[in-house]
Order: structure tokens, then sequence, then C-alpha cells
């Protein structure tokens, strides 16, 4: 079974904290994927990668940045956290254009 | 721009009813459909896919239904149970894009009464 981690289910910042996020997936899949998700919004894409150092933004990427050094690993960067980044965010990983599969998410509080 | 949308954001059933929740999607290029369905807390959890040169594809007690011509998916649970009540999500892709994400649709909350 396809395995996609995530470093923390609940996690409180303070605003202004600089938050990592890492995600981790063991089915060397090439492209990776991160999202947040809001009530009334749905899951929105923040960015993307399709291969190690390759990064694409999706459709929220401001205010944030991603890394992803290693294949398996791809880690969703809040430089300067602010309380509208509260939110739960996703991470999700697939081969070529295959179906995505989703990390259990990280509900991240920022005060 | 393309979206993907459900029709009712909730739906109630008893149990052992048949429960069908719907879609509604823009981007006539799509040929690539997944539904989700995602429980209190946790990551969304893939339920079946089909791809466009399909119109229905059957797993353990859902099937998805897939019309074209009117750009409509369905999902349909048999003998909804209890463990069923979630949020189901539908999301398209084109399948010509590598890496391309999926556009996600907002959600339908199924509840299942006993």
């Amino acid at each position: 079974d396809v395995k996609v981690t995530q470093s923390s289910r609940y996690l409180v910042k303070r605003t202004g904290e600089k938050v990592f996020l890492e995600c981790v997936q063991d089915m060397d899949h090439e492209n990776m994927f991160w999202y947040r998700q809001d009530p009334g919004l749905g899951l929105r894409l923040i960015y993307f990668s399709y291969d190690v150092k390759m990064k694409e933004k999706g459709d929220i990427p401001e205010g944030y940045s991603v890394s992803r050094e290693k294949k398996e690993r791809f880690s969703l960067i809040l430089e300067s956290a602010s309380t509208n980044q509260t939110s739960m965010y996703l991470c999700a990983s697939n081969e070529s254009t295959d179906t995505q599969y989703f990390g259990p998410g990280t509900r991240l509080t920022v005060l | 721009g393309e979206s993907v949308g459900l029709h009712l954001p909730t739906l109630s059933v008893q149990e052992g009813d048949n429960s069908i929740i719907n879609c509604a999607y823009s981007n006539s290029a799509s040929d690539y459909f997944i539904w989700y369905k995602q429980e209190s807390g946790k990551g969304p959890q893939f339920i079946i896919d089909i791809r466009s040169n399909m119109d229905k594809r059957q797993g353990q007690r859902v099937t998805v239904l897939l019309n074209k011509t009117v750009k409509h998916l369905s999902l349909q649970i048999a003998a909804t149970q209890p463990g069923d009540s979630a949020v189901y999500f539908c999301a398209e892709s084109e399948d010509n894009q590598a890496g391309t994400a999926l556009i996600f649709g907002k959600g339908t909350t199924l509840s299942v009464s006993s």
C-alpha cells in the first residue's frame, strides 16, 4: 500500500514564526503536492513538484515556499506564519498522472 | 475558469439504502476523474477512479458513472453503512499533463443513520 506520512498531526505556532511541514512518501512517486483545506473552500493547491529540486506554483502560493531535496520528501515552509494560514494542510503524491494518495493531514493553528 | 462542483453539500440516508452523490465538471478536456472519501480528522482516501474512455466502473459496493455529454459524474454506494459517513469529493484532471494537480469539488457530506 502507498504510504504518505506527515510530520505532525497538530501544530500550534505564533504569528511571525517560521514553520516547516514535512511530507514523506514511500512509493518512489515522481510527483508530490501540498494542498490546504478550509471550510467552504475545499482543497486548494499551494505548490507541487514533479522531480527532485523542481517545483511549480499552484493556485495559492503566496506566503509559502517548498523544498524537495530528495525524491521521497517534500517540505512546505511558511516563512512568517500569519493567522490566515491557520488551516488543514494535506500532502499528496502520485506517479505520472495516476491517482494522488494523501497523507493524514496537519492541522496548523497560528495564534 | 474550470471548476468541479457537487450538486448537494449534504446528503442524509438510512442504513441499508443506496446513496447517490453527484458531481458536475466544466472542463471538457478533463479525462480522468476520481472520488475520494474523507473522514473527520483524516486525509482524503481514494475510493474509485474512471477515465473518459469509460462510462461506468464498479468497485466493492461503489459504482462511478460518467456522462461526458452533460459533464456529470456520480458515485453510487450500495447498501450504505454508518461507516460510509464522511465527506465525498470528486476530482478531475487532464491525463496528458504529467504532475498536473487535481481540481477538487467542494464536497458532499454523507450522513448515514441507523
